[in-house]
């Protein structure tokens, strides 16, 4: 089994929708988790970290749970922009060091 | 702003030569940074872990003879392909981590001919 497994996609989602991502990993030792977003041939950027309480950024809300050793990713109101490839991030072994989904791609249609 | 820097974005070489990256670090310090590999539709591969003053840990793998890491400072670290072959053409990301993310650098694109 896969360290993190993600579905690869694509979602292809008209704009104002509401796409959910889901993540699961296979430590559950696991301490950190993040989505990042990576466009393409660019470099991964943090879009937000994910908590046990789950959390909400604007349009984004991530969820966490742990008892399944899955995280979430909501993203409502889809925008355009909003196309990239998301990837699920969990922390691995020591706090710096991470591992990373194969991603989902989105696209974000009008 | 950009916190890493990498350099070259971009390299073409040919089979059998070696190149190198370099990935800086613009603001704090970082004791420790990675090296990560991107083929395409595929995720990133932590390739190895960049240690100031010591050696390199590499991940299960990966050639350390063929892929030298030296973290001679605190704001550098360089990864040489030494004997590129075409397999070796990918996208190579460097990182460093704070407690709460990892900052990349833009990457570098390497083409074996």
């Amino acid at each position: 089994r896969k360290e993190v497994e993600q579905d690869p996609g694509p979602f292809n989602v008209p704009e104002g929708a509401t796409v959910a991502f889901n993540c699961t990993y296979s430590n559950s030792a696991s301490q950190s988790f993040f989505w990042y977003r990576q466009d393409c041939r660019k470099e991964p950027k943090l879009l937000m970290s994910v908590y046990s309480s789950g959390n909400e950024d604007g349009r984004f809300t991530a969820q966490l749970n742990r008892a399944s050793q899955y995280i979430s990713l909501l993203i409502r109101d889809s925008k355009l922009s909003d196309s990239a490839t998301y990837l699920c991030v969990v922390n691995s072994g020591g706090y710096q060091k991470v591992t990373f989904g194969t991603g989902t791609k989105l696209q974000v249609i009008p | 702003g950009a916190v890493v820097s990498q350099h070259p974005s971009w390299v073409i070489c040919k089979s059998g030569t070696s190149v190198k990256i370099e990935c800086r670090s613009l603001d704090f310090q970082a004791t420790t940074m990675f090296w990560y590999r991107q083929f395409p539709k595929q995720s990133l591969m932590l390739m190895a872990t960049s240690n100031e003053g010591s050696k390199a840990t590499y991940e299960q793998g990966v050639e350390k003879d063929k892929f030298l890491i030296n973290h001679a400072s605190l704001t550098l670290s360089t990864l040489t392909v030494t004997s590129a072959h075409p397999e070796d053409s990918s996208f190579y990301i460097c990182s460093k981590a704070s407690s709460y993310e990892q900052y990349f650098g833009p990457g570098t694109r390497l083409t074996v001919t």
